[in-house]
C-alpha cells in the first residue's frame, strides 16, 4: 500500500551545521507531499509542499524538492537554529487523506 | 483568528468506559479529518467528513470507533468500550478543500489513556 519511509532519529546538530532529513514515498500516481513540523508542546503545522514533479517547496528557510525518478522528498537546510529543534513529519496525499511517516526527532544544540 | 481546537485536551479513562472527544474545526472549512497517533509514530487516518457527510471511515481500528458531525461543523469521536491499545493522541484537521493538496490544519490533539 501507500507508505512514506523517513530517516530515523534523533538527529543531533550543532546550531548552523547543514541538515538533511531524508524521505521516500511509494510511488501510485503523482501525490502531493509535505513537510509537517511539531515543536515542543505544539500542534503539527504544515512546513512546506510540493503537488508536482520537479516542484520545490520552500518555507523559514527549508527547502524539499519533489523527485519522481527517485520518488523522494529530502527536507534541507543550510544552517540550522536551536529553535528549529521539533519532530518533523514527511507526508503524502491519498485520496483526501494524507499518509505520514514515522517522524524524526531534532536536537539542535548551541 | 481562532485556529482547530479540541477538547478535552487530556483523558484517562478506565478499561471498559466509553470517551467522547470534540474537534471543534476552523470556521468554513468543509473537510475533516481525524487522526490516531501512538507514541513516537507519524498520525494515522481514522476517518474523513465533508460538510456532514462521513465520506472515508477505512480507517476506523473496530466498531467500537464511531464519528460525526451532524451540522457540517463540531465533529466528536466516541470510543466505545476502551482499550489498552486505544491509548493515543487523537488529532483532529480542517481543510477548506476536499483537495489534498491544501493544507490540513491540525489542531493540538487529546491524548488519551487507558488504565
Amino acid at each position: 500500500g501507500d507508505s512514506v519511509t523517513q530517516m530515523e532519529g534523533p538527529v543531533t546538530l550543532s546550531e548552523e551545521a547543514f541538515l538533511t532529513i531524508n524521505c521516500t514515498y511509494t510511488a501510485t500516481g503523482y501525490p502531493s507531499l509535505f513537510w509537517y513540523v511539531q515543536y515542543p508542546g505544539e500542534g503539527l503545522q504544515l512546513l512546506l509542499k510540493a503537488t508536482k514533479a520537479d516542484d520545490k517547496g520552500s518555507n523559514k528557510g527549508f527547502e524539499a524538492t519533489y523527485r519522481k525518478e527517485t520518488t523522494s522528498f529530502h527536507l534541507e537546510k543550510g544552517s540550522v537554529q536551536v529553535s528549529d529543534s521539533a519532530v518533523y513529519f514527511c507526508a503524502r496525499g491519498r485520496g483526501n487523506k494524507l499518509v505520514f511517516g514515522a517522524g524524526t526527532i531534532l536536537r539542535v544544540k548551541s | 483568528g481562532a485556529g482547530v481546537s479540541q477538547s478535552p485536551r487530556y483523558k484517562v479513562a478506565k478499561r471498559g468506559q466509553d470517551v467522547a472527544l470534540r474537534c471543534d474545526p476552523i470556521s468554513g472549512h468543509v473537510s475533516l479529518f481525524w487522526y490516531q497517533q501512538a507514541l513516537g509514530q507519524g498520525p494515522e487516518f481514522l476517518t474523513y467528513f465533508q460538510n456532514e457527510a462521513q465520506l472515508d471511515k477505512s480507517g476506523l481500528p473496530s466498531d467500537r470507533f464511531f464519528a460525526e458531525r451532524p451540522e457540517g461543523s463540531v465533529s466528536t469521536l466516541k470510543i466505545q468500550r476502551t482499550q489498552q491499545e486505544d491509548s493515543a493522541v487523537y488529532l483532529c484537521a480542517s481543510s477548506s478543500s476536499p483537495d489534498n493538496s491544501y493544507e490540513q490544519y491540525f489542531g493540538p490533539g487529546t491524548r488519551l489513556t487507558v488504565t
